[in-house]
């Protein structure tokens, strides 16, 4: 089975200050990565995946993620937030060769001005 | 355009008054799924269809049920609602093995109430 833990329930940051949310997977078997958006009163977008290959994975909205498979990360990063960054993000994982989804608690991302 | 839609997006109901959440995917995907979403806990799955008249439990099935009797509809079914199954639903489908990524496409989601 596999489950993901997201380090951080609330990341307040600043307008154009870079951010890091944190992601931590457990797995007995190769998986694949995603990192949804949740924006407010909307459903779930994804923003990048990881399926092979290289490491850093660059998404939509400027955001990239790169796997750890030694550190069984997978940490979402942004060099400079905007406004409309401010959502719920979700990271999530499943097995290779499966359908199901494993999603973390959720960051709620908070961009002050 | 490509699209998973849930009905209604806001219910409010009484305790034990049989309810019905329709979704819908216009994509041909052969794989849909119902999570919950509650605060702290993330989303959480409570059925999936593989196919066709091919469902099975997710990790919180109890007090819900679901059918697939077409391809493109997965209504999710809480025959005696109770006030625990108050949450925020969202139905998503995906393609079958090697398309996308597996990558979920979600619908807007419905808020539930069960007073």
């Amino acid at each position: 089975a596999q489950s993901v833990t997201q380090l951080d329930s609330q990341v307040p940051v600043f307008e154009e200050a870079p951010v890091e949310l944190r992601c931590n997977y457990s797995s007995s078997v190769s998986v694949y990565l995603f990192w949804y958006v949740q924006y407010p009163n909307q459903g779930l977008q994804l923003l990048l995946k990881y399926l092979s290959g290289s490491t850093l994975v660059k998404g939509i909205n400027g955001f990239e993620a790169e796997f750890n498979k030694s550190q069984t990360s997978f940490h979402l990063r942004k060099p400079s937030v905007h406004i409309s960054d401010t959502a719920e993000y979700f990271c999530a994982v499943s097995a290779v060769g499966a359908q199901k989804l494993v999603f973390g608690q959720g960051t709620r991302l908070t961009i002050n001005p | 355009e490509a699209q998973v839609t849930q009905n209604p997006r806001y219910l409010i109901t009484v305790t034990g008054k049989k309810l019905t959440v329709t979704c819908s995917q216009n994509m041909n995907h052969e794989y849909m799924s119902w999570y919950r979403q509650d605060p702290g806990l993330g989303l959480r799955q409570i059925y999936y269809s593989m196919n066709v008249e091919v469902t099975d439990k997710g990790d919180v099935p109890e007090g819900y049920k679901v059918s697939r009797k077409e391809k493109r509809n997965f209504p999710l079914i809480l025959e005696s609602p109770s006030p625990n199954q108050t949450s925020l639903y969202f139905c998503a489908s995906s393609p079958a093995r090697g398309g996308r990524g597996r990558e979920q496409f979600f619908g807007p989601g419905t808020r539930l109430t069960v007073l």
